[in-house]
């Protein structure tokens, strides 16, 4: 049984540009969440997909965008890059909360992205 | 709004000793409480789980009590090992938030031989 997959695994960017990470969610999950960690801290919610909608969104800018398939994998997209975006992108899948319950999210393993 | 801290790392321990990581939380209502390790190198994993206060849970060898009087979760265990050594991060989910887990900012342990 596949977990979460994560692509790619590090990438190298310079400001202003653009970046796509991608994820497929672990089999029978169909809710898809974005964290941010930036070294030395805690992951940081960035928004869930759920049904192909985002469905809630943290702290993050408008510049921070994603999308999710109809076979529940999903894309993050950062647009206009900034040194500080510089992290570790974690993807996590779960069941939708709603009818089961348990709190518990399946994490890949993440994207490290450096921002030159 | 919901905060979790974690106590001031990182942590350096010989093997077979007793761990101890504070975490305290502030939020309204009853949120699940969690522990999540992260190897080196790895995503994090769920390392144990409590749903309601005076819950305990427990996973190789690590333990939790949700203790709601003083907004506690602390992780011990009774005797470390070098494959502990990890970066453990306390979370919780304030249950009405679907998936937004708050985490600490995580602990670094290093268990040495």
């Amino acid at each position: 049984d596949a977990g979460v997959t994560q692509s790619p695994t590090h990438l190298i960017k310079t400001r202003g540009q653009q970046v796509t990470l991608r994820c497929s969610p672990k089999s029978g999950h169909d809710t898809v969440s974005w964290y941010q960690q930036a070294l030395g801290q805690g992951p940081q919610f960035i928004f869930q997909y759920y049904e192909e909608e985002e469905r809630q969104r943290g702290n993050f800018p408008d510049r921070f965008s994603g999308h999710q398939f109809p076979n529940y994998s999903s894309e993050l997209n950062v647009n206009a890059l900034l040194l500080g975006d510089s992290a570790l992108y974690l993807c996590a899948s779960s069941h939708d909360w709603g009818t089961q319950n348990t709190g518990e999210l399946f994490f890949g393993e993440g994207s490290r992205l450096t921002v030159l | 709004g919901n905060s979790v801290t974690q106590m001031e790392g990182p942590v350096t321990l010989s093997e077979e000793a007793f761990l101890t990581i504070n975490c305290t939380y502030t939020a309204t209502g009853y949120p699940s409480l969690f522990w999540y390790v992260q190897y080196p190198g790895e995503g994090l994993q769920l390392l144990l789980k409590a749903t309601k206060a005076d819950d305990k849970g427990s996973n190789k060898g690590f333990e939790a009590t949700y203790r709601k009087e003083t907004t506690s979760f602390h992780l011990e265990k009774g005797s470390v090992q070098v494959s502990d050594s990890a970066v453990y991060f306390c979370a919780l989910w304030p249950f009405t938030s679907y998936g937004k887990l708050t985490f600490g900012q995580g602990t670094i342990l290093t268990v040495h031989p």
